[in-house]
């Protein structure tokens, strides 16, 4: 079975500072993908970044970029120069690699960015 | 632009109503989409996986007749909410993937969501 923790109370941070917001994940399964999405009030899933577990190198989109620390199965997402509307609930999430295979979700983190 | 639409957006109805639930996949077609169910501040609770042309696989403790799912082309996914009453009031949310193999790590594009408010 997979697992997906995210144990961070509400966030806060500064307009455009960097904030990291953390996630770990438990599997015995070796070949799997992390994602992570923002979940603004307006209820929409946005998909952020993606890792798959054999990458190489840390993703990055943009203002985003993703820590992936395989040995200690970690996958936390940083978000560099936050903005205003970077306020939202943010979820890690994991699946297998596979046909329609499902995603298994975290209990997310609350970001709030502070003017 | 969205790649997977769904309708209605906001819900409001008698107890004991039937409500439709709609998930399409505007530019793609999709064997597979996903119905989940979140509450306020909470995560994401899948109910069941949506199968083109057959049952679809309900999880743990997610009542079949209460929620039902019918996904008859490549492109929709509906879901029913029968009999709804107040404590089946939620945000209801439908996602699906250009699914194969080898696109498995592809993320899922979702709704924006269905807040379903019974009376």
């Amino acid at each position: 079975a997979q697992k997906i923790t995210q144990t961070q109370p509400g966030m806060f941070v500064q307009e455009k500072e960097a904030v990291t917001l953390d996630c770990t994940y438990d599997t015995s399964d070796p070949s799997y993908g992390l994602f992570w999405y923002k979940q603004p009030s307006s209820g929409e899933m946005i998909f952020l970044i993606y890792q798959g577990s054999y990458d190489q190198q840390n993703a990055t989109e943009g203002r985003y970029s993703l820590n992936f620390q395989k040995a200690r199965k970690s996958a936390n997402l940083v978000i560099s120069a936050s903005q205003l509307g970077d306020s939202a609930m943010y979820f890690c999430a994991m699946r297998y690699t596979g046909a329609n295979s499902k995603l298994t979700f975290g209990k997310g983190i609350t970001l709030s960015v502070r003017p | 632009g969205a790649v997977v639409s769904q309708h209605p957006s906001r819900v409001i109805c008698k107890s004991g109503t039937s409500v439709k639930i709609e998930c399409r996949s505007l530019d793609f077609q999709a064997t597979t989409m996903f119905w989940y169910r979140q509450f306020p501040k909470k995560s994401l609770m899948l109910m069941a996986t949506s199968n083109e042309g057959s049952k679809a696989t309900y999880e743990q403790g997610v009542e079949k007749d209460k929620f039902l799912i019918n996904h008859a082309s490549l492109t929709l996914s509906t879901l029913t909410v029968t009999s709804a009453h107040p404590e089946d009031s939620s945000f209801y949310i439908c996602s699906a993937s250009r699914d194969s193999w080898s696109d498995s790590n592809q993320p899922q594009h979702f709704g924006d969501g269905t807040r379903l408010s019974i009376l």
